[in-house]
C-alpha cells in the first residue's frame, strides 16, 4: 500500500456545488496534513494545513482529519470554475504525496 | 520577497547524457526538497537538504544525486539519463524543518530525454 492514496478519478461538479476529496494514509505517525492545489502547467501551492483531529475551515475550504480512520478530506463549498485544478494531499513530513484528485467545475 | 527559482525551465537531453538542475530557495529558507512529477507516478520525493546536509532521500537510483551550498542554493544531478527520467522536476523550500513550516514550490524544470 502506498503511503498516501488518493484513488478517485476526475471529479466533475457544477458551479456552486460542494466538491469532496479524500485521502487515506498508512503511516500512523503522521501528525498533520497539507492540501495543495496545482493548476495545469503550474507548480503546487499550499491551500490548507490541518494539525489535529477534527475540522478546520478557511473560507470556502474545510479540511477534516480523522487519525483513527487514517484519512483526511477536503471540502470545497460553492465551487467556482477557478477551483478547477488537481488537489494533492501530503503528510507533515512531505516525503510522500498522493497522486492527486482532479476537480473540474462546470459553469 | 522573490519566490523559489529554478533553472533552466526547460531542458532536452538524449539518453546517456547527464544533467544538472539548479534551485534557489526563498531568501532565509534553509530547507530545500526536490521532487519528480510524472503523469503516471504523481509527485515523488527525491531528497531534502537542510544546512548543506541531506536529511532524507527518496527511493530513486544512485544516478540521482544532489547537494546544497552554504547559501542554501541546491543542485540536483542525474547521470546516464534514461527515457523514463523525462519529468517535471520541482524544488521546494521552507524556512526550516518544522512540520508547520510552509513549503513553497518553484516553477519546475521540464526535462525531456530523447
Amino acid at each position: 500500500q502506498k503511503e498516501v492514496e488518493q484513488n478517485s478519478g476526475p471529479l466533475s461538479v457544477p458551479e456552486g456545488a460542494i466538491a469532496s476529496l479524500n485521502c487515506t494514509y498508512s503511516d500512523r505517525g503522521s501528525q498533520s496534513f497539507f492540501w495543495y492545489r496545482q493548476y495545469s502547467g503550474k507548480s503546487p501551492e499550499l491551500i490548507m494545513s490541518i494539525y489535529s483531529n477534527g475540522d478546520k475551515e478557511d473560507g470556502r475550504f474545510t479540511a477534516q482529519l480523522n487519525k483513527a480512520s487514517q484519512y483526511v478530506s477536503l471540502l470545497i463549498r460553492d465551487s467556482q470554475p477557478s477551483d478547477s485544478a488537481t488537489y494533492l494531499c501530503a503528510p507533515n513530513n512531505r516525503l510522500a504525496f498522493g497522486k492527486g484528485n482532479q476537480v473540474v467545475v462546470i459553469p | 520577497k522573490a519566490g523559489v527559482t529554478q533553472t533552466p525551465r526547460y531542458l532536452i537531453k538524449t539518453r546517456g547524457q547527464q544533467v544538472t538542475l539548479s534551485c534557489s530557495p526563498i531568501s532565509g529558507h534553509r530547507s530545500v526538497s526536490w521532487y519528480q512529477q510524472t503523469p503516471g507516478q504523481g509527485l515523488q520525493f527525491l531528497f531534502e537538504y537542510f544546512s548543506e546536509t541531506q536529511r532524507n532521500k527518496g527511493n530513486f537510483p544512485g544516478r540521482f544525486s544532489g547537494r546544497q551550498f552554504s547559501n542554501s542554493r541546491s543542485e540536483m544531478n542525474v547521470s546516464t539519463l534514461e527515457l523514463g527520467d523525462s519529468a517535471l522536476y520541482l524544488c521546494a523550500s521552507r524556512l526550516g524543518t518544522a512540520s508547520t513550516d510552509t513549503q513553497y514550490f518553484g516553477p519546475g524544470t521540464r526535462l525531456t530525454v530523447l
